[in-house]
């Protein structure tokens, strides 16, 4: 399995501000995914994150309030910007590789909390 | 659409009962995977199993067990003899072909009570 390493691990944020989280693979990866689980609910997608493209966006969220980064297939960024309580939620890393086969698997999430 | 259900919300066991966690899905895909996570009071997502849609052959892990039967579209998850470290949020999800992602149930809660 791929080791998935996420940064912050958690956040007190302030109201109007925005944060960075990162996602570093020990391994090359082709699929990293974006997921946003708010306090008590599922997992819910943000974006699918390819390397060398512009990310793919669900229905929901948008690129200015969610920019995401993908350099290379062993690193992604996630901002999240212009932050309000209604951000407040676990981030979660996910990646898919050839090695992996069709497991995704998950980061330890990045706890944000927006005062 | 693809769609993952898990109805039970939460359940709550003693320890060393038995308990058994629905997961009912629809897909039109073919060829499609399902999965069962783990999420710790820490917030990490563990992966626990991954069964593919060609395969209908139950599985074993220690005190875990999993029930795929493609004819009731259900992939059900048994904990027994439950121990109090077993006691989390465990979540369903379906992946279809390609590079897809998971998609989720809304997650079973677990207490397991000593």
């Amino acid at each position: 399995s791929a080791v998935i390493s996420q940064k912050p691990s958690r956040d007190i944020c302030q109201r109007g501000t925005s944060l960075t989280i990162q996602c570093q693979v020990d391994s090359q990866v082709t699929m990293m995914f974006w997921y946003r689980q708010q306090p008590g609910q599922s997992l819910t997608l943000i974006a699918t994150a390819n390397q060398g493209s512009e990310a793919t966006y669900e229905s929901g969220f948008v690129i200015d309030k969610f920019p995401i980064s993908r350099p290379n297939l062993t690193f992604s960024t996630l901002t999240v910007s212009n932050m309000s309580p209604e951000d407040s939620s676990i981030y979660l890393c996910s990646v898919s590789s050839r090695v992996s086969g069709n497991t995704i698997y998950f980061g330890e999430g990045s706890w944000l909390t927006v005062v | 659409a693809q769609k993952v259900t898990q109805a039970q919300t939460e359940i709550s066991v003693v320890e060393k009962e038995d308990v058994t966690l629905d997961c009912v899905y629809e897909t039109r895909d073919t060829t499609y995977y399902l999965f069962w996570y783990k999420q710790p009071p820490s917030g990490e997502l563990v992966f626990l199993i991954r069964r593919n849609s060609f395969d209908e052959q139950n599985e074993i892990s220690g005190r875990y067990s999993w029930n795929f039967q493609k004819s009731t579209s259900s992939f059900n998850f048994t904990i027994t003899a439950s121990q109090v470290v077993d006691s989390a949020v465990y979540f369903c999800a379906l992946r279809g072909a390609g590079n897809t992602p998971l998609v989720f149930g809304k997650g079973t809660r677990l207490s397991v009570i000593a």
